[in-house]
C-alpha cells in the first residue's frame, strides 16, 4: 500500500519558472490538501480538496494553482516561483475533512527558488 | 500571544527517563487536540489523538487541561528511537473539518544512550 506519493522530492527552480508537484493516494480518501512547512512557522494549509472537481483556498493560496480532476491526484501548480516559495511542501490526505480523521502525508517536497 | 505555543527543546534525556511536554494554545473555544510525530526531514504522522478525559497508547500519555488550556505528552521509558520533534495541533473553532488546524512549531526530543 503506497499510501501517499509525492513527486519530486527534491527540485531546484529560478525564479518565474513554473512547475507542478505531484501528488496521489490509493486509499480512495476524499480530502485532499497542500501544506508548506517553513523554519519558525507551523505547518500551513495552502489549498484544499474535499473530492474530484471541488477545491479551495487554505491560508497561504496565493501563487499556487491545484486542481482536482480524480479522486486520487492533487497536483500543486506554481505559477512564477519567487524565493518566497523556497520550502518544503507536504501533500496530504484523509477519509473526509473531519476533525478527527487522522491525516497522511507525503514524504515531502524540498523546493528552492533561486 | 501565539495560537499555539509549543517549548522548542531540545529536550536532550537519558534512555528509559520520563520526559513531559506541554503545549498551550489561546482560543478556549478549541474542540480537538492532536500530537503529530515528525522525524528529521520526514513526514509529520498522527501520534495520538487528545480526549478530554486523558488516553494513554503503551509508553505515550496525552492530557488535556481546558481550564488552563493547554495539553500535554508523557513519554515513559524513553527510546532512542522517540528521538523525534512533536508537534502539538489544534482545531481552533467549533467547524468540524481539518482545513482549520492550528500547528505548533513542535518540540525536539533526543534520547541519548
Amino acid at each position: 500500500n503506497a499510501g501517499v506519493t509525492q513527486t519530486p522530492k527534491f527540485q531546484v527552480l529560478k525564479t518565474g519558472q513554473s512547475m507542478t508537484l505531484q501528488c496521489a493516494q490509493d486509499m480512495n480518501h476524499e480530502y485532499m490538501s497542500w501544506y508548506r512547512q517553513d523554519p519558525g512557522m507551523g505547518l500551513r494549509l495552502i489549498h484544499y480538496s474535499v473530492g474530484a472537481g471541488i477545491t479551495d483556498q487554505g491560508e497561504v493560496p496565493n501563487g499556487y494553482n491545484v486542481s482536482r480532476s480524480t479522486t486520487e491526484d492533487f497536483p500543486l501548480r506554481l505559477l512564477s516561483a519567487a524565493p518566497s516559495q523556497t520550502s518544503v511542501y507536504f501533500c496530504a490526505s484523509s477519509y473526509r475533512g473531519s476533525t478527527n480523521e487522522k491525516l497522511f502525508f507525503g514524504s515531502g517536497t524540498q523546493l528552492s527558488v533561486l | 500571544r501565539k495560537e499555539v505555543e509549543q517549548d522548542p527543546g531540545p529536550f536532550n534525556v537519558p534512555e528509559g527517563a520520563t520526559v513531559a511536554f506541554n503545549c498551550t494554545y489561546s482560543n478556549s473555544a478549541s474542540q480537538s487536540f492532536f500530537w503529530y510525530r515528525q522525524d528529521c526531514r520526514k513526514e509529520p504522522k498522527l501520534l495520538m489523538s487528545v480526549y478530554s478525559s486523558g488516553n494513554e497508547d503503551g509508553r505515550f500519555t496525552a492530557q488535556l487541561n481546558r481550564a488552563s488550556q493547554y495539553i500535554s505528552l508523557l513519554i515513559r521509558d524513553s527510546k532512542l528511537s522517540d528521538s523525534a520533534t512533536y508537534l502539538c495541533v489544534v482545531n481552533p473553532s467549533n467547524a468540524g473539518n481539518n482545513r482549520k488546524l492550528i500547528w505548533g512549531l513542535g518540540t525536539s526530543l533526543a534520547v541519548n544512550p
